[in-house]
C-alpha cells in the first residue's frame, strides 16, 4: 500500500538493549523526519534527512543513530536504551523543504517502552 | 518562554460553534503547520502556511508574520472535529518546533 509505515507499533524492551524503529514510504519523498512526542513536551525532531546519505541532527539527537542508505527508508536506532526514551515515535515525510509541496505526512506512530 | 504557545490549552464546545485556536511564536520561520492528532494518535496535516490565509471546507488558517502569530478557525464544529490541535512553526534549515497543543472536545 503507498504511503508511510512505521514498525513495529508497540515495542517493549530493557535498559542496554539496542532497538531499531523502521520507517518506510512509497512515494519517493526527499525529506524524511524523527519525531518524539512526551507529555509536558510535545513533538521534537530527533533527526532528519534531505535525501539518501544525508542526515542531520534536530533537537534531541543524543542517543539515538539513524541512516538513508535508501530514499524510501529511514530507520531509527537507540543503541543503548534508558527509559528517558520510552516514548511515541514518529516518522514523517515531505517532498520539498520549503514550498507549496512542503506538506508533511506522518506515519502511525511507534509507542516504545523501556523498562 | 517557549518559542510556540498555544492557546486555549483545551477547548470544549458545542456542536455548530465557531471555534478559534491561536499560536504565537517568537522566532523566525520560513512557515507555519497547523496539524491534527486524533485520540487514536495519528496526526495529519491541515495547513502549511507562509503568509495570508488559507482555507479547506470548514477550516480555515491565517498568519501575521509581522506580529509573529496565527489562528485555526473551524466554522461549524462537529463531533468529529475533536481532536488535538499542533501548531508547528519550521525554520530555514527544517528545524521544527511544536506548540503543546490544543485539545478541543466538540459536544453534540
Amino acid at each position: 500500500d503507498a504511503g508511510i509505515t512505521q514498525s513495529p507499533r508497540y515495542k517493549i524492551t530493557e535498559t542496554g538493549r539496542q532497538v531499531t524503529l523502521m520507517c518506510h514510504q512509497t512515494w519517493s519523498h526527499s525529506y524524511m523526519f524523527w519525531y518524539r512526542q512526551d507529555l509536558g513536551h510535545g513533538l521534537r525532531l530527533i533527526y532528519y534527512s534531505a535525501a539518501a546519505d544525508i542526515t542531520d541532527k534536530g533537537e534531541v539527537p543524543d542517543g539515538y543513530v539513524v541512516s538513508r542508505s535508501k530514499t524510501e527508508n529511514f530507520p531509527l536506532t537507540l543503541e543503548s536504551a534508558t527509559r528517558s526514551q520510552t516514548s511515541v515515535y514518529f516518522c514523517a515525510s515531505r517532498q520539498d523543504s520549503v514550498s507549496n509541496t512542503g506538506e508533511l505526512f506522518f506515519g502511525e506512530g511507534s509507542r516504545l517502552t523501556v523498562l | 518562554k517557549n518559542e510556540v504557545e498555544q492557546s486555549p490549552q483545551n477547548l470544549t464546545a458545542q456542536e455548530g460553534e465557531f471555534i478559534t485556536i491561536n499560536c504565537s511564536y517568537s522566532v523566525g520561520i520560513s512557515a507555519l503547520h497547523w496539524l491534527q492528532q486524533h485520540p487514536g494518535g495519528g496526526i495529519v496535516s491541515l495547513f502549511m502556511l507562509s503568509s495570508g490565509k488559507k482555507k479547506h471546507g470548514r477550516l480555515i488558517a491565517t498568519i501575521n508574520i509581522q506580529e509573529k502569530h496565527s489562528s485555526l478557525h473551524i466554522t461549524a464544529s462537529h463531533p468529529r472535529d475533536s481532536a488535538v490541535y499542533i501548531c508547528a512553526v519550521e525554520g530555514y534549515n527544517n528545524d521544527m518546533r511544536f506548540g503543546a497543543g490544543t485539545r478541543l472536545t466538540v459536544k453534540p
